[in-house]
């Protein structure tokens, strides 16, 4: 399998649940983020990796708890979300983090649409 | 901040060329990218300018003036499977992404 996978596709959770987005990059690269996605709204970066390490987290909730076991996977671990949480959580990667110069595109998986009832 | 400024909405009609103005706040800035999205699908990166000027590849182009704080996409020759969302996006520190502007092409 080539590029960026996510998995589940889609994905319903009460609030009391705990689940796990699973994001796979079989493309070499270095750097890996997750982003948020609600309906009209801009696409809001949650958490960056490069080389396996968190790098930046953007004031995210705790209930949102990411994981980079090596650098061709991420995961994010759920637990007692809210209904607000309700979107369309993509992964992407990169060669590597940006810098001057360099025109280093991201990468995106399909996005797992996540529903918490 | 950082911030960055689209229209909403364009329509446009087959064959005609249309542009999407990009206006940013940011510190640290290295390029403007521009991504574009299908309904239901995933972005996919289309151009990027690190320096002032015109870049083409295609039916599109992208623009940008640093000392402005301004880009822009040209789309030329539209067709309707251009009808997307369109994002502009600063590469920083890190990638910030604009609020989009859908795209409508009509027949």
């Amino acid at each position: 399998e080539t590029g960026v996978t996510q998995t589940p596709r889609h994905l319903v959770m009460g609030m009391t649940n705990k689940k796990s987005l699973k994001c796979e990059q079989h493309l070499g690269h270095n750097a890996m983020y997750w982003y948020k996605q609600s309906a009209k709204k801009p696409l809001e970066l949650m958490f960056v990796y490069s080389l396996e390490e968190r790098v930046e987290n953007n004031s995210v909730p705790s209930r949102f708890s990411p994981e980079c076991p090596n650098s061709s996977h991420l995961f994010l671990h759920l637990h007692t979300l809210q209904p607000e949480d309700s979107a369309l959580y993509l992964c992407a990667s990169s060669q590597d983090r940006p810098e001057w110069g360099t025109s280093y595109e991201q990468y995106f998986g399909p996005g797992t649409r996540l529903t918490v009832t | 901040g950082q911030s960055l400024e689209q229209p909403s909405e364009v329509t446009a009609v087959e064959g005609a060329i249309v542009q999407i103005n990009c206006t940013y706040q940011t510190s640290g800035f290295y390029g403007l990218s521009w991504y574009q999205q299908h309904d239901g699908g995933a972005p996919t990166f289309l151009s990027y300018n690190a320096l002032d000027g015109l870049e083409e590849t295609g039916r599109f182009s992208s623009f940008l003036s640093r000392s402005d704080s301004y880009g822009y996409l040209l789309l030329q020759e539209l067709q309707m499977k251009d009808s997307a969302s369109y994002f502009c996006a600063v590469n920083g520190q890190n990638f910030v992404f604009g609020p989009g502007t859908r795209l409508s092409v009509l027949p």
